[in-house]
C-alpha cells in the first residue's frame, strides 16, 4: 500500500534549527514535496525533490534519498512565524500526491 | 503568477441544503484540478480529480452523486455538496496544475472553503 510517515508534533526554539523527517512508500515515484500549512489556511509550496541530494532555498532545505524512501525538511534560524504544520507528500506514478498527516511545529521564544 | 482562488471562503448552511464551491485559476489555464477535504488535525484527503470537458474521477469511498463536480472551462471547476449534513462539515481545498511548462508538476492551492453544516 501507499504510506507516508512523519512525526505528529515537534517543538523547537526561536533561532534554532529543526529537521522534520518523512518516510514514504508509494506506487511509483515522481518526486517528494514539502508544503507549509498555517491553521485554517491552504498549503503553500516549499520544495520539490526528485533526485537524491540536498536542495537549499534560503532558510529551508530539503533532502531526498530515493533508495531509502526518506526525506527531510531542514529549517534554520527559526522564526515565530514558522510555527505551522509541515506536510510531506509523495507523487506516485499517476502523478497523484499522497499526503502525510503533517508535522505540527511549535516554536518557543 | 499561478494563483488559484476559491469562493466562498466560508459558508454556514442548514442540513439538507446544497452548497456550491468555485475554484478558479486566475492567471493560467488548468485542464486538471483537484478537490481535497481536510478534517481538523488530519491530512489532506483527495476527493476527486476534475478534468475539463470530461467527467471527474472520484476516489474510492467518495459519493459522486453527493459531491458533484463540473469543470466547464479551463479556469473554473465547481464542487457542489448536495443535501449537506453535519458530517460534511470540513475544509475543502482545490488545487490546479499548470498546463505544460517546467512547473506543471506542481499543484497550486486555493485558499480553501470552510463549510459548516448545522
Amino acid at each position: 500500500g501507499q504510506n507516508i510517515d512523519q512525526p505528529t508534533e515537534m517543538t523547537a526554539t526561536e533561532g534554532a534549527i529543526v529537521q522534520i523527517n518523512c518516510t514514504y512508500q508509494t506506487s511509483g515515484f515522481n518526486g517528494l514535496f514539502w508544503y507549509q500549512q498555517h491553521a485554517g489556511e491552504a498549503p503553500t509550496f516549499l520544495s520539490y525533490n526528485v533526485l537524491d541530494g540536498l536542495e537549499e532555498k534560503g532558510r529551508f532545505s530539503s533532502f531526498l534519498s530515493r533508495s531509502k524512501g526518506y526525506s527531510y525538511l531542514l529549517l534554520k534560524e527559526l522564526q515565530m512565524k514558522d510555527s505551522a504544520s509541515y506536510l510531506c507528500a509523495s507523487m506516485d506514478s499517476n502523478y497523484q500526491l499522497i499526503w502525510g498527516a503533517g508535522t505540527k511545529l511549535i516554536i518557543k521564544p | 503568477g499561478a494563483v488559484v482562488s476559491q469562493h466562498p471562503s466560508w459558508v454556514i448552511c442548514k442540513s439538507g441544503t446544497s452548497v456550491k464551491i468555485e475554484c478558479r485559476s486566475l492567471d493560467f489555464q488548468a485542464t486538471t484540478m483537484f478537490w481535497y477535504r481536510q478534517f481538523p488535525k488530519q491530512s489532506l484527503m483527495l476527493m476527486a480529480t476534475s478534468n475539463e470537458g470530461s467527467k471527474a474521477t472520484y476516489e474510492q469511498g467518495v459519493e459522486k452523486d453527493k459531491f458533484l463536480i463540473n469543470h466547464a472551462s479551463l479556469t473554473l471547476s465547481t464542487l457542489t455538496v448536495t443535501s449537506a449534513h453535519p458530517e460534511d462539515s470540513s475544509f475543502y481545498i482545490c488545487s490546479a496544475h499548470l498546463d505544460g511548462g517546467i512547473l506543471s508538476i506542481e499543484q497550486f492551492f486555493g485558499p480553501g472553503t470552510r463549510l459548516t453544516v448545522l
